[in-house]
């Protein structure tokens, strides 16, 4: 069974608006960690934003925040006036306890001019 | 500069033929990974180390076995490499259990 769940395959956005990823997961772990990465056209894996479960606040880091509904299992990215650069492949993650660390399968946003 | 290193970036090899994917990090970090990366299947774990010498199998580890023998370098190796080990293998590291990994470049094989 999938541990990290992303349904969107793929999104297409207009410029400056807010688009928002959805991302569901599955653990049993009391404590874990979850993670949103950000694939580029050239490859680049890069990390954008974490939320640690102990957490109720939800994480935000610059033009980035997530949707953390812990009784649904969901950890969803909003990325707010986004930008061409923003183009790329989004990938939710999750770490429970001290071993895997599972990746969904990801989602393509197009920015739009 | 906090750098993850893979090399080679990109490798041809014939079916049967071994393979040395090798990874470094400049930051003491304990843990690392190796994933590879196929359309539509997202980033599998193939091994993860936590240390020298403390290597445990990830989801698909099969084919490949890996050496940790200093705490800055981790290498992947396809004994007898097979077509369908064809794909983008990406290394990482990080610091502890909740940090966020830090992933190389990525090593684009293909094997013929």
């Amino acid at each position: 069974a999938q541990k990290v769940t992303q349904t969107q395959t793929s999104i297409s956005v207009m410029e400056k608006t807010t688009v928002t990823m959805d991302c569901v997961y599955e653990t049993q772990d009391s404590s874990y960690f979850l993670f949103w990465y950000k694939q580029t056209a050239s490859g680049e894996i890069v990390f954008l934003i974490r939320q640690d479960s102990y957490k109720k606040e939800n994480a935000t880091v610059g033009h980035y925040s997530l949707n953390f509904q812990k009784p649904k299992s969901s950890i969803g990215l909003i990325i707010t006036a986004t930008q061409i650069e923003d183009s790329a492949v989004y990938f939710c993650a999750m770490r429970e306890g001290y071993q895997n660390f599972y990746f969904g399968k990801g989602t393509s946003l197009t920015v739009i001019p | 500069d906090m750098k993850v290193t893979q090399m080679p970036r990109y490798l041809i090899k014939r079916m049967g033929e071994n393979v040395l994917l090798e990874c470094g990090q400049d930051m003491s970090h304990e843990t690392m990974y190796w994933y590879r990366q196929d359309p539509g299947l997202g980033l599998q774990l193939i091994y993860i180390s936590y240390d020298v010498d403390s290597n445990s199998e990830g989801d698909i580890p099969k084919g490949y076995r890996v050496s940790r023998k200093k705490r800055e370098h981790f290498s992947l190796i396809l004994d007898s490499a097979k077509t369908n080990q064809t794909s983008v293998y990406f290394c990482a590291s990080s610091w502890g259990c909740n940090q966020a990994p830090l992933f190389g470049e990525g090593t684009r094989l293909s094997v013929l």
